[in-house]
């Protein structure tokens, strides 16, 4: 079974500051990740993925987010955060083969990022 | 807007009556999912269609829960004879292909059942 893990509820960052929004996962074979947002009464709405290549990866709004295969994990960062940034972050994970994996996409409970003036 | 439409927005429904959602997702799209978010929690995998197969359900899905994609194009969740338990907001996602293509999601349908 595949499943993701963000251990923190919430984060909270000054502006300016730099943020980090924490994930590790677990699937059967190699994964595809993705980062979600989600404002108040709005549906989520995609960030950035990994698929393959480059650990790092570049997405929306200036986040970025890295693979880190041995340690399972795919955090979300981003280098000077804004007022704006503030939402719930969702992680999700799916299984790239078959085998034992699903191609459902899996998510995270989520993070709730508050980022202060 | 080309984005995934549902509707209603938002649903309140005594117990045991039924009710249904419906789901418009991007026109191209040959995928297309059904998630459960309660308050406090990501979302939760109820079932998957590639063009109008319904390929996965989740256990979740209990068997007063249908869904249903007619000619693989829109969609349909009914919950019959609801229960308290199902409030919570249902979201519909739709994508492209293959797997590592991104899942866009609707706005969601927040059901309240009182």
């Amino acid at each position: 079974a595949q499943s993701v893990a963000q251990p923190e509820d919430q984060v909270n960052v000054a502006e300016g500051n730099p943020l980090t929004v924490k994930c590790t996962y677990s699937v059967s074979g190699n994964p595809y990740l993705f980062w979600y947002v989600q404002y108040p009464n709005r549906g989520l709405q995609f960030l950035l993925k990994y698929i393959t290549g480059d650990n790092l990866v570049k997405g929306s709004y200036g986040f970025e987010a890295e693979f880190n295969k041995s340690q399972t994990s795919f955090h979300l960062k981003k280098p000077s955060a804004l007022v704006s940034d503030s939402a719930l972050y969702f992680c999700a994970v799916r299984d790239r083969g078959r085998s034992g994996g699903s191609y459902i996409p899996t998510f995270g409970r989520g993070t709730s990022l508050i980022v202060h003036p | 807007d080309t984005g995934v439409s549902q509707n209603p927005r938002h649903k309140i429904t005594k117990r045991g009556q039924n009710v249904t959602f419906r789901c418009d997702p991007i026109s191209e799209h040959n995928r297309l999912y059904w998630y459960r978010q309660t308050l406090g929690q990501g979302p939760e995998f109820l079932t998957y269609f590639q063009n109008e197969a319904q390929l996965e359900k989740s256990r979740l899905l209990s068997d007063r829960f249908s869904a249903e994609r007619p000619k693989g194009s829109f969609s349909t969740l009914e919950i019959q004879r609801t229960e308290q338990g199902d409030s919570a907001m249902y979201l519909c996602a739709s994508s492209l292909g293959t797997g590592n293509n991104e899942a866009f999601f609707g706005q969601g349908t927040r059901l309240t059942v009182v």
